[in-house]
């Protein structure tokens, strides 16, 4: 079985400090992990994944993310936040050794940066 | 190059209904998976479609059919709708149904059940 956990409802931070949100997973074997943020009445955007290699990934929109397999955490970051990266985020996960491409998500964090 | 499209974008049905969402794919993209999106929570798998067959499917009653055509679009089906169906469902697609291939998703339709 493979789950997700966003241990954070909601994140709040100020206009330019650094914005980070949490991941952990649980999976058999090694992860397929995805970040997509969703914006009001829009389905999701994709991010950002991490498949194997460099344990830190680089997105869009200046996000970035690290695997930490010891940890099984893949924390969502942003040097910088913007008001306009306001919006509810998801952690994905997959299982690489299973067929098909079925994501499993966390419950969602919902970001608010304030100017 | 239009990303995935859905339709309709909201729906009313009331119980007992059946219901049927569609959804093209990203250009080029041969899999599709539906997502059902409860409010406030994350998406949860449906089932996905690859070649016209259904390859996977999460834990949803029978109610919930699909279909996928020859150009890659597809079709959800729920059938005796209940009030619990409320949601907003997501249409994904991706090229191929590879493990590592990422999802493009639409914009949804919000079903709303009276």
């Amino acid at each position: 079985a493979q789950s997700v956990a966003q241990p954070e409802d909601q994140v709040n931070v100020a206009e330019g400090n650094p914005l980070t949100v949490k991941c952990t997973y649980s999976v058999s074997g090694n992860p397929y992990l995805f970040w997509y943020v969703q914006y009001p009445n829009r389905g999701l955007q994709f991010l950002l994944k991490y498949i194997t290699g460099d344990n830190l990934v680089k997105g869009s929109y200046g996000f970035e993310a690290e695997f930490n397999k010891s940890q099984t955490s893949f924390h969502l970051k942003k040097p910088s936040a913007l008001v306009s990266d306001s919006a509810l985020y998801f952690c994905a996960v997959r299982y690489f050794k299973a067929a098909g491409n079925k994501l499993t998500f966390g419950g969602g964090t919902r970001v608010l940066v304030k100017p | 190059d239009a990303g995935v499209t859905q339709s309709p974008t909201h729906l009313i049905k009331t119980r007992g209904q059946q219901v049927t969402l569609r959804c093209s794919p990203k250009s080029g993209h041969d899999t599709v998976s539906w997502y059902q999106q409860a409010l406030g929570q994350g998406p949860q798998f449906i089932f996905q479609y690859y070649e016209e067959e259904e390859r996977q499917r999460g834990n949803f009653p029978d109610r919930f059919s699909g279909h996928q055509f020859p150009n890659y679009s597809s079709e959800l089906n729920v059938n005796a709708l209940l009030l619990g169906d409320s949601a907003l469902y997501l249409c994904a697609s991706s090229l191929s149904a590879l493990a590592g291939k990422e999802q493009f998703f639409g914009p949804g339709t919000r079903l709303t059940v009276l």
